[in-house]
């Protein structure tokens, strides 16, 4: 299994700015996601990051607000863009198990916007 | 889009007793994953199961890929107040990776 950092781990921010949330993954990995989870829900996908290659966003979800980076197999990072108290959420990175059909998560960022 | 839908939505029980929840789906899928989110934790995988008709096992856990492939159900045995969370099933369907759906949960109360 992989072991996945997000730094940071919360942040309160002001409407209009911007948040860069880092996901270290301690082993290379394919494919990494970013998942956003409104309190006392389920988890929705932001978008996939593949080393390499323009991340793939999920509907209602776009590149302007949501920027990913993913420069080698262990680092992503998801920039929350603009943002307003509709953004606060809790952002959750994932990676995939490499040879294995699985997801293993990071422990999250909790954002609050003012 | 693909849903999940979890039932129970949330349940209460008494220390040392079993509980069984599921997940249904509108859509086949390949892979199911069960998770447990702690508060202010990231979810944790507790089972992946591959293979339609498959029961597997990981201690207290056990869990089963419905043959119709469109559920999954997982039970737990003598319940103890550290199992309280939010578990979360996941379908996948790999298409040259790994991207899953994640259902609407069940929060689980244990009661000392």
């Amino acid at each position: 299994s992989a072991v996945i950092s997000q730094k940071p781990s919360r942040d309160i921010c002001q409407r209009g700015t911007s948040l860069t949330i880092q996901c270290q993954v301690d082993s290379q990995v394919t494919m990494m996601f970013w998942y956003r989870q409104q309190p006392g829900q389920s988890l929705t996908l932001i978008a996939t990051a593949n080393q390499g290659s323009e991340a793939t966003y999920e509907s209602g979800f776009v590149i302007d607000k949501f920027p990913i980076s993913r420069p080698n197999l262990t680092f992503s990072t998801l920039t929350v863009s603009n943002m307003s108290p509709e953004d606060s959420s809790i952002y959750l990175c994932s990676a995939d198990g490499t040879g294995q059909e699985t997801q293993y998560f990071g422990p999250g960022t909790r954002l609050l916007v003012l | 889009g693909q849903q999940l839908n979890q039932s129970p939505q949330s349940m209460f029980i008494q220390e040392g007793e079993d509980v069984s929840m599921n997940c249904t789906s509108s859509s086949i899928f390949n892979t199911w994953l069960w998770y447990k989110q702690d508060p202010g934790e990231g979810p944790v995988l507790l089972i992946a199961l591959y293979k339609a008709g498959e029961l597997t096992s990981n201690g207290r856990l056990t869990a089963q890929f419905g043959i119709t492939r469109k559920d999954s159900f997982l039970n737990i045995s003598a319940s103890i107040p550290s199992d309280v969370g939010i578990y979360f099933c996941a379908g996948g369907n790999s298409g040259g990776y790994q991207k899953v759906t994640f259902g609407t949960g069940t929060k689980l109360q244990v009661i000392p």
